[in-house]
């Protein structure tokens, strides 16, 4: 099955700075990879998603960089601000088996 | 619009105790997951619907989880005979159709004493 790893587990970034969180995957039938955003206490958010026909994708401060080849994908976060401390976790799934297979999760913290 | 709602938010059972957890997905949603948090994990695999049909039960860790949706809406996952090792966050998850975005609950924190 699909196993997806995710690092760093922690990450400390100065307010206005940049963030990056990487992933891979293991199955290259995957073809869907969504990142979400967890704050204490409630389910995951969705923030941004990539399908396997795009590399990158992008949303104001947020973009994703999708490398099929290497099996990686990357989130970036960029002028960060305080709302931005979460846990961020990446997934991986494909069409026809639609279970979201997690990363382990990076725990972010923006520091003002 | 109403997101997907599930109850009861925090639940506490003895160990032998039967639970139910409860999912209302996001109205018109096909498809609904359920998956499993451990604490400082990312969430797992439980079992997938798409309407009332069972397509996908391969993350049940046991046979003491069953999971239903009889009229293609409203799921229930039942553990029965629960033991320490269920405590964790159930989240519920559903999607418009199978392989879109998948929009989860606030999950049911399941502590078993």
């Amino acid at each position: 099955g699909e196993n997806v790893e995710q690092h760093p587990s922690t990450l400390s970034v100065q307010e206005g700075d940049s963030a990056v969180i990487k992933c891979t995957y293991s199955d290259s039938a995957s073809n869907y990879f969504p990142w979400y955003k967890q704050e204490l206490g409630k389910g995951p958010q969705l923030i941004i998603d990539i399908r396997s026909n795009v590399g990158e994708k992008k949303d104001q401060r947020i973009a994703v960089t999708l490398n099929k080849t290497a099996k990686h994908f990357s989130l970036h976060i960029t002028e960060t601000q305080p709302e931005d401390s979460a846990v961020y976790f990446c997934a991986a799934s494909n069409f026809g088996n639609e279970k979201l297979t997690f990363g382990t999760g990076t725990r972010l913290t923006i520091i003002p | 619009g109403a997101g997907v709602s599930q109850s009861p938010r925090y639940k506490v059972a003895k160990r032998g105790q039967d639970v139910a957890l409860r999912c209302d997905p996001i109205s018109g949603h096909v498809s609904l997951f359920w998956y499993q948090q451990a604490l400082g994990q990312g969430p797992e695999f439980l079992t997938y619907f798409q309407n009332e049909a069972q397509l996908d039960k391969s993350g049940l860790p046991s046979d003491r989880f069953f999971a239903e949706r009889p009229e293609g809406s409203v799921s229930t996952l039942k553990i029965q005979r629960t033991q320490q090792e269920d405590s964790a966050v159930y989240l519920c998850a559903s999607s418009l159709v199978g392989g879109d975005t998948q929009y989860f609950g606030p999950g049911t924190r399941l502590t078993v004493l």
